[in-house]
């Protein structure tokens, strides 16, 4: 069984920096791309970061591309999103999500959801 | 960028009733649109992929269809568990992907 499970969200201050982490378990890690989408409170959905199945590549909304960082460790199987200089706009319920498979097209198709960890961004 | 509308933005439908929502692109997008749905305090399911495929295990009530830029999503007979926000969402201009505002889903 797929499993995807966030954690390290938390209340920071403007300006501040967390990182947020993303245990996989139930399938091969290694072999999935995957994506950080987040949804404000009360909002719809906004893809934030993707990530290939190595690592190699990586891809950023302009609202955070310079901010924030993805990375995964593989040997661990976990994703993490590194995140920096968070503004109140960041605040958010932040999800992991599985790409379908490895190719460039199932990228933008997200098959399991972690069930999201809450990042405050206040003073 | 690609920017996605749905309507409307809420329903209000009986049990056994069809519900349809409509999704719409700003630009062609081929096929290249999934369907998820999103229970309170839940995170999104994936229910239809390239605009049109039923994901296994996902209720045959449910369906999609369309190509270009307009596309249709459609449970065929409302059930109390399909109250759910529901979001249209493009991957035509990967890596950017964006969502529709979704559809709010209540049972009248």
């Amino acid at each position: 069984e797929v499993q995807l499970l966030e954690s390290g969200g938390g209340l920071v201050q403007p300006g501040g920096s967390l990182r947020l982490s993303c245990a996989a378990s139930g399938f091969t890690f290694s072999s999935y791309a995957m994506s950080w989408v987040r949804q404000a409170p009360g909002k719809g959905l906004e893809w934030v970061s993707a990530i290939s199945g190595s690592g190699g590549s990586t891809y950023y909304a302009d609202s955070v591309k310079g901010r924030f960082t993805i990375s995964r460790d593989n040997s661990k199987n976990t994703l993490y999103l590194q995140m920096n200089s968070l503004r109140a706009e960041d605040t958010a319920v932040y999800y992991c999500a599985k790409a379908t498979g490895s190719g460039w097209t199932t990228l933008g198709v997200f098959d399991y959801w972690g069930q999201g960890t809450l990042v405050t961004v206040s003073s | 960028d690609i920017q996605m509308t749905q309507s409307p933005s809420s329903l209000s439908a009986s049990v056994g009733d069809r519900v349809t929502i409509t999704c719409q692109a700003s630009q062609d997008i081929s096929n290249y649109l999934n369907w998820y749905q999103q229970k309170p305090g839940k995170a999104p399911k994936l229910l239809i992929y390239d605009a049109s495929n039923l994901e296994t295990g996902v209720p045959s009530r449910f369906s999609g269809s369309g190509s270009g830029t307009d596309f249709t999503f459609t449970i065929s007979s409302l059930q109390p568990e399909d109250i759910a926000t529901y979001y249209c969402q493009q991957y035509d201009n990967l890596p950017l992907v964006t969502f529709g505002p979704g559809t709010k889903v209540d049972i009248k």
